[in-house]
């Protein structure tokens, strides 16, 4: 079982439509919780972090959380044609040695159609 | 507020050969990590530097080593290059600190291209 796991996609949404990625994980230890955006030939954006249960929003984007089913999903309003991209995943968690590691999944990539 | 930098930012090298990659990271920073990311993959995380040690490594060989410096910046270095090594490498930087993890954000990237 991959640690981080997303469905490639493409996902397609009509423009103005809500776009919905998800994304599951393995380690019930993961304390932070990332989305990136990435387009083609590009390095990845930071676009949300979600550290505790529940929705945050921050404009036309809303990251929600539920480390009881080890899910996160991160929704688009309104969505436009510059969405466009690929969306990874990124898990945080301790390591026994007191550092820290993010594991990140494979990516969604995103159409949405003018 | 400057961001993370990374040079350079294309690069063609030959099998066998050996490549250095460097890395500035985010005003404020203290922690580097290095990711390669093939076409159509998400990032794999390499190491990551943090008090001028490696932290913590992924799997990968020993051609592959680094080092960060007083000012926090870091070295990629890969030996005996293979076609396989051609990818976008990838440097994030974040702070480390009680309290943290923290957000990890990513500079340009080097493309690097074995032939």
């Amino acid at each position: 079982q991959k640690e981080v796991e997303q469905n490639s996609g493409p996902l397609s949404v009509p423009e103005g439509a809500i776009a919905s990625l998800n994304c599951t994980y393995s380690d019930r230890g993961s304390q932070s919780f990332f989305w990136y955006r990435q387009y083609s030939g590009k390095s990845p954006e930071l676009i949300m972090s979600i550290y505790s249960n529940g929705d945050k929003e921050d404009g036309r984007f809303t990251a929600q959380l539920n480390k009881a089913s080890q899910y996160v999903s991160l929704l688009i309003r309104d969505s436009q044609p510059s969405d466009s991209a690929t969306y990874l995943c990124a898990v945080n968690a301790f390591t026994t040695s007191g550092t820290y590691k993010y594991i990140f999944g494979t990516g969604t990539r995103l159409k949405v159609l003018a | 507020d400057a961001g993370v930098t990374q040079s350079p930012t294309h690069l063609i090298k030959t099998r066998g050969q050996q490549v250095t990659l460097r890395c500035s990271p985010k005003s404020g920073h203290d922690t580097v990590s290095w990711y390669q990311q093939a076409l159509g993959q998400g990032p794999q995380f390499i190491f990551q530097y943090y008090e001028e040690e490696e932290r913590q490594r992924g799997n990968f060989p020993d051609r592959f080593s680094g080092h960060q410096f007083p000012n926090y910046s870091s070295e990629l270095n890969v030996n005996a290059l293979l076609l396989g090594d051609s990818a976008l490498y990838l440097c994030a930087s974040s702070l480390t600190g009680t309290g943290g993890p923290y957000e990890q954000y990513f500079g340009p990237g080097t493309r690097l291209t074995v032939t």
